[in-house]
């Protein structure tokens, strides 16, 4: 069974950085797209970035510069370093698996999805 | 690529079939997808490629359309399928796109 928990959320004031982790578990993870996904409270669904099976790496404009995705094929982790956090970065993020190869076939449905951890920028 | 769900909310009874609609700025060419989600729960895959039914979703859920303009169909709907539901591009990204998605209540 696919498992994916994420860790590492918290409050941070403006300017401060968090490094959020998700262990990935019951799949080949180094084959897989992983993607970051952020929900603020009673809103939309916001994809953040993708990091495909090969390392390449992809970011919505709202975090490009600030925000980076790596993972570890050996330790099946993923991770989101975030940066120069800003209010509006508050939200639920979510580790969430793509299909393997995704981003070669052009498939980048989400197919799994981790429960999220909190992150709450404020002063 | 923007995407707009529509109706906002639709209160429908346990039993009946209904319909949820999403229209993209553009052409997504299929690369559509389905989520629903319960409160304080995480979205689950439903629909992929614009009608391809997500493994262990039942066949009660359906998707249909083209160009821009697909659509979300629930046959005899349960109590568990009352949720929100979102739908997602994959044709044009960075960035991958979501509306702002459909509740489903209760009547």
């Amino acid at each position: 069974e696919v498992h994916l928990g994420e860790s590492g959320g918290g409050v941070i004031q403006p300017g401060g950085s968090l490094r959020l982790s998700c262990a990935a578990s019951g799949f080949s993870f180094s084959d897989h797209d992983m993607h970051w996904v952020r929900q603020a409270t009673g809103k939309s669904l916001e994809w953040v970035a993708v990091i495909g099976s090969t390392g390449n790496t992809f970011f919505a404009d709202s975090v490009k510069g600030r925000f980076t995705v790596s993972r570890d094929n050996g330790d099946n982790t993923l991770y989101l370093q975030m940066n120069n956090l800003r209010p509006e970065d508050t939200a639920l993020y979510f580790c969430v698996r793509g299909p393997a190869a995704g981003l070669n076939l052009g498939d980048l449905f989400l197919d799994s999805w981790g429960q999220g951890t909190l992150v709450t920028v404020s002063s | 690529v923007s995407m707009t769900q529509s109706p906002v909310t639709l209160s429908v009874s346990p039993g009946e079939r209904v319909t949820l609609s999403c229209r993209a700025s553009e052409s997504v060419s299929y690369n559509l997808a389905w989520y629903q989600q319960h409160p304080g729960r995480a979205p689950r895959l439903l629909i992929y490629a614009a009608s391809t039914r997500a493994t262990g979703v039942p066949a009660r859920f359906s998707g249909s359309g083209s160009g821009s303009e697909y659509s979300l169909t629930i046959s005899n709907l349960q109590s568990e399928d009352f949720a929100v539901y979102y739908c997602q591009q994959y044709n044009r990204w960075p960035p991958i796109t979501f509306g702002q998605g459909t509740r489903l209540d209760i009547k």
